[in-house]
């Protein structure tokens, strides 16, 4: 069975600065992925990024980017140049390769953006 | 394009009584899921779906059923509710059931059990 944990249930950061979450994951597959959802107050879950294990170079997207230490299971989320849109929880979820597989969901990090 | 529509927005029910919550997608897409969202907590895999006809349980089935007649529809049926169904459900759909293809999740469905 996969966890993942995310160790940080609440944070916060000034608008325009950076701030990174993190995550962590225990699993025996070799190959997965990873992702960072948002859920705003209007409880739209909407996907943020994503890394597939096998790709070493880190995703990004726009302002949002990841580390990801395979070795180390680990897959933290960089925010740069902070947004008041960007208050949310944020998810962490990983499911393994192959089809019918099971996504599973971190517990959350509330991130609020300070004027 | 609505993509995933869920009903109803918000309810409550009495202990022991039953209710349906809708979930409909237009895009297609193979696999359906329902989520529990409980406070503070992430989403757990209550039941999920590959295809018509085809169901399968997730981490938190019971107490709950579910049915795919049709590949746009996934319906799920909360039998004798109970506060401890009190929640935030979510549907989800995707075109296959890998990491390859991203969820779309709808807007939530808040239940209440008194």
């Amino acid at each position: 069975a996969q966890t993942v944990t995310q160790s940080q249930p609440e944070m916060s950061v000034q608008e325009a600065e950076t701030v990174t979450l993190s995550c962590t994951y225990d699993t025996s597959e070799n190959n997965y992925y990873l992702f960072w959802y948002k859920q705003p107050p209007s409880r739209q879950m909407i996907l943020v990024i994503r890394q597939e294990a096998y790709k070493q170079q880190n995703a990004t997207e726009n302002r949002f980017s990841v580390n990801f230490q395979k070795a180390a299971k680990s897959f933290s989320l960089k925010i740069s140049d902070s947004q008041l849109g960007d208050t949310a929880m944020y998810f962490c979820a990983f499911i393994p390769s192959g089809s019918a597989r099971q996504l599973t969901f971190g517990s959350g990090t509330q991130l609020t953006v300070l004027p | 394009n609505a993509g995933v529509t869920q009903t109803p927005k918000f309810r409550i029910l009495k202990i022991g009584q039953s209710m349906t919550l809708q979930c409909t997608q237009d895009m297609n897409h193979n696999y359906m899921y329902w989520y529990r969202q409980d406070p503070g907590m992430g989403l757990k895999l209550i039941y999920y779906s590959v295809g018509a006809g085809i169901t399968d349980k997730g981490e938190v089935p019971n107490g709950y059923n579910v049915s795919r007649s049709t590949t746009e529809d996934f319906p799920l049926r909360l039998e004798l509710a109970a506060p401890s169904q009190t929640s935030v459900y979510f549907c989800a759909s995707s075109y296959s059931g890998t990491g390859a293809n991203v969820l779309t999740f709808g807007a939530g469905s808040r239940l209440t059990v008194l």
